[in-house]
C-alpha cells in the first residue's frame, strides 16, 4: 500500500513570497490533515478535511494560509505571503475516517525555509 | 485547551537498557493517548496508544502506562536497540470526530551501541 505522498520535499523562499505544498493521501482515506511542525516542537494541526469539507481550521492563520481538497482526494496548502516564522516542516496525514482513534498516517513532510 | 508537557527532551541509553519517557496533560476529559516515533526525514508513525479505560498496554518491547488521577502517562521501551533511536512524541485528545491531537514537544532518544 502506497503511503502519503508530499511534494516538494524542500522549499526555500524569501519572505513575502508565496509557496504551495501538495499532498496525495492514502487511497480511500476520507480524512486529511495538515500539520505545522516547528523545529524542536510537536506537530500542530492547521486544518482537517473530511472528504472535501473542512472539519477544523481553528488554528489556521487565515490571513495568509489557505488550503483546499478538491474532489476529496489531493490537497494543497498555500502560504501567501510567507513570514520568517513560517519556517517549519509541513506534514500531511490521512486516516480512514475522522476521530483520533483512526490511525493517522503521515507523509514525509515539506521542509520550508523562509529567508 | 489541552496542554501536554513531555520530559525529558533528550535521553541517551546504552543498548539493552530501558528507556522511559513521561508526559503530563491538563484536560481531565482527555481519553486517548497515542505515542509516535519520528525518524529523521520522515513523518511521525504511531507505535502504541492507550485509552482512558485502560491503565497499561504492552506491545512486545513497548509499553504505555496511564495514571488518570495524576494526569500523566509514560512510554517504556525495554531492551533498547540502535534502531529505537528517534524522536518520540506523546499526544492527548478528548476524542470525537473533530477533536484534534495535542502533541508534546518530543524526546530525542539515542541508543548507544
Amino acid at each position: 500500500e502506497a503511503g502519503v505522498a508530499q511534494s516538494p520535499r524542500y522549499k526555500i523562499i524569501e519572505k513575502r513570497q508565496s509557496v504551495a505544498f501538495w499532498c496525495n493521501p492514502i487511497s480511500g482515506h476520507a480524512t486529511l490533515y495538515w500539520y505545522q511542525q516547528i523545529l524542536g516542537q510537536g506537530p500542530k494541526l492547521l486544518i482537517q478535511f473530511q472528504n472535501n469539507g473542512v472539519v477544523d481550521d481553528s488554528q489556521l492563520p487565515k490571513d495568509r494560509f489557505s488550503a483546499e481538497r478538491l474532489k476529496g482526494v489531493d490537497s494543497t496548502l498555500k502560504i501567501q505571503p510567507a513570514k520568517l516564522e513560517d519556517s517549519a516542516v509541513y506534514l500531511c496525514a490521512s486516516s480512514l475516517a475522522g476521530g483520533p482513534w483512526n490511525e493517522q498516517f503521515f507523509g514525509p513532510g515539506t521542509r520550508l525555509t523562509v529567508l | 485547551g489541552e496542554n501536554v508537557e513531555q520530559h525529558p527532551s533528550t535521553l541517551s541509553v546504552q543498548e539493552g537498557d530501558s528507556a522511559v519517557i513521561k508526559c503530563t496533560y491538563s484536560d481531565s476529559a482527555s481519553n486517548y493517548f497515542p505515542w509516535y516515533k519520528q525518524e529523521l526525514g520522515k513523518g511521525p508513525q504511531l507505535i502504541i496508544d492507550i485509552r482512558s479505560n485502560v491503565g497499561e498496554k504492552k506491545d512486545q518491547r513497548i509499553a504505555v502506562t496511564l495514571n488518570k488521577t495524576a494526569k500523566h502517562f509514560s512510554l517504556h521501551i525495554t531492551e533498547t536497540q540502535p534502531e529505537d533511536s528517534a524522536v518520540y512524541f506523546c499526544a492527548a485528545t478528548r476524542g470525537g470526530s473533530a477533536r484534534q491531537l495535542t502533541f508534546g514537544s518530543g524526546t530525542q532518544l539515542t541508543v548507544l551501541p
